[in-house]
């Protein structure tokens, strides 16, 4: 079965802070998609990112970048320099390879308050 | 830019009402999916379709039901509401990988 650990429930920093939020997984498949999602206060989940298990590659955008690691099962998430309107909760979630229809399998979340 | 929309942001329903969920999506998306948000347990998947007709139970169908009859709406049935089915309520609609999600309706049952 495919879980997904986000063991910080919830994160305060300081404005202009670095912060990571970190996601741990577990899957059979060799063949997996991980995502990040935000839920700002509106409700609306909001896509990130999605990486295959066969780009470990960095990826970078703008303020936002993720570290994939096969070896530790763990996809984390960094902002930097955070900025008040980063406060959401942020969701780490898995896939198995696309099939019929691909079911999500979510963390618990962690919310992050940025505050002046 | 994918659009999906749920019929009501805010419900109040009696225990015991029939209860309808709507969600509609814009982008001709295959798949759609709801799930309930509670605090501490992330989403959880009630039910997924992935086309017109078809449906799957998602991980806690218990207590429910869905409906889809046309490609761009999915509807969840809570055929008899209860207190503990008092959440936050998701629709989402995907084409191949990542999942766009509407707004959400916050259900509260009394």
């Amino acid at each position: 079965a495919q879980k997904v650990t986000q063991a910080q429930t919830e994160i305060s920093v300081v404005e202009k802070e670095d912060v990571t939020l970190d996601c741990v997984y577990e899957t059979r498949d060799t063949t997996y998609y991980l995502f990040w999602y935000k839920q700002p206060p509106s409700g609306e989940l909001v896509f990130l990112i999605r990486r295959n298990s066969f780009d470990e590659q960095n990826e970078i955008s703008g303020r936002y970048s993720w570290n994939f690691q096969k070896s530790t099962s763990s996809f984390n998430f960094t902002i930097t320099a955070s900025q008040v309107v980063d406060s959401a909760v942020y969701f780490c979630a898995l896939s198995e390879a696309p099939g019929t229809a691909s079911k999500l399998t979510f963390g618990t979340g962690t919310r992050l308050q940025v505050t002046l | 830019d994918v659009k999906v929309t749920q019929s009501s942001r805010y419900l109040v329903k009696r225990t015991g009402e029939k209860v309808f969920l709507e969600c509609v999506q814009d982008m001709d998306h295959e798949n759609m999916f709801w799930y309930r948000q509670d605090p501490g347990l992330g989403l959880r998947l009630i039910y997924f379709s992935y086309d017109v007709k078809m449906k799957e139970k998602g991980d806690i169908p218990e207590g429910y039901s869905v409906s889809r009859e046309k490609k761009e709406r999915f509807s969840l049935i809570l055929e008899s509401a209860s207190t503990n089915q008092t959440s936050m309520y998701l629709c989402a609609s995907s084409l191949y990988f990542e999942q766009y999600f509407g707004p959400g309706t916050r259900l509260t049952v009394t």
